[in-house]
């Protein structure tokens, strides 16, 4: 079947520097994107979404976006900082608001 | 808002006894529970579907049978594992939905090692 899957498995990034994780999905009826964070030993954390009639969307320091043409999504945190390390996923949605989540990148802050 | 618990938050058991792993929405109703399973370093797996009231549907490959799902109410869903072997041993967690929202509120999770 098809699932939403990680370019990357890990990221490496200075404290300071922008950080950019990326997320290819297979599902052309998926209309409804999340990403998120979850720290070690607890459940995932929402950070941002976005749906598919939108191609950007951004928040406190976060921006999504999702190029449909070529089924990426990617998820943009500005000023990455100790405490944004984590693994991050991608999950893709449909009406039936069953989400199927990426493999997941982790996310390593170097101070 | 949109806190959801689940009790407890690890369990250590023996082979072939059962576990029962609580899922509550504390300040909202949950017309939908979602059960997952991630074993180390991989990603969610959705187990199965809960609305309250009724069965729970399962996604392929999960034994209903072993996994057994209860939604009496809108703010508690129990996951069962039966005659739990170290296989089963896992990180599970739940989510929740209100109404016609879609976003999913997700539990903190339940580390379940089955010795």
């Amino acid at each position: 079947g098809e699932s939403v899957g990680l370019h990357l498995p890990t990221l490496s990034v200075q404290e300071g520097d922008n950080s950019i994780i990326n997320c290819a999905y297979s599902n052309s009826a998926s209309d409804y994107f999340i990403w998120y964070k979850q720290e070690s030993g607890k459940g995932p954390q929402f950070i941002i979404d976005i749906r598919s009639n939108m191609d950007k969307r951004q928040g406190q320091r976060v921006t999504v976006l999702l190029n449909k043409t070529v089924k990426h999504l990617s998820l943009q945190i500005a000023a990455t900082q100790p405490g944004d390390s984590a693994v991050y996923f991608c999950a893709e949605g449909q009406n039936d608001y069953k989400l199927s989540f990426g493999a997941g990148t982790t996310v390593t802050v170097r101070a | 808002g949109a806190v959801v618990s689940q009790h407890p938050s690890r369990v250590i058991c023996k082979s072939g006894t059962s576990v029962k792993i609580e899922c509550r929405s504390l300040d909202f109703q949950a017309t939908t529970m979602f059960w997952y399973r991630q074993f180390p370093k991989q990603s969610l797996m959705l187990m199965a579907t809960s609305n309250e009231g009724s069965k729970a549907t399962y996604e392929q490959g999960v034994e209903k049978d072993k996994f057994l799902i209860n939604h009496a109410s809108l703010t508690l869903s129990t996951l069962t594992v039966t005659s739990a072997h170290p296989e089963d041993s896992s990180f599970y967690i739940c989510s929740a939905i209100s109404g016609g929202a879609s976003e999913q509120f997700f539990g903190p999770g339940t580390r379940l090692t089955v010795l």
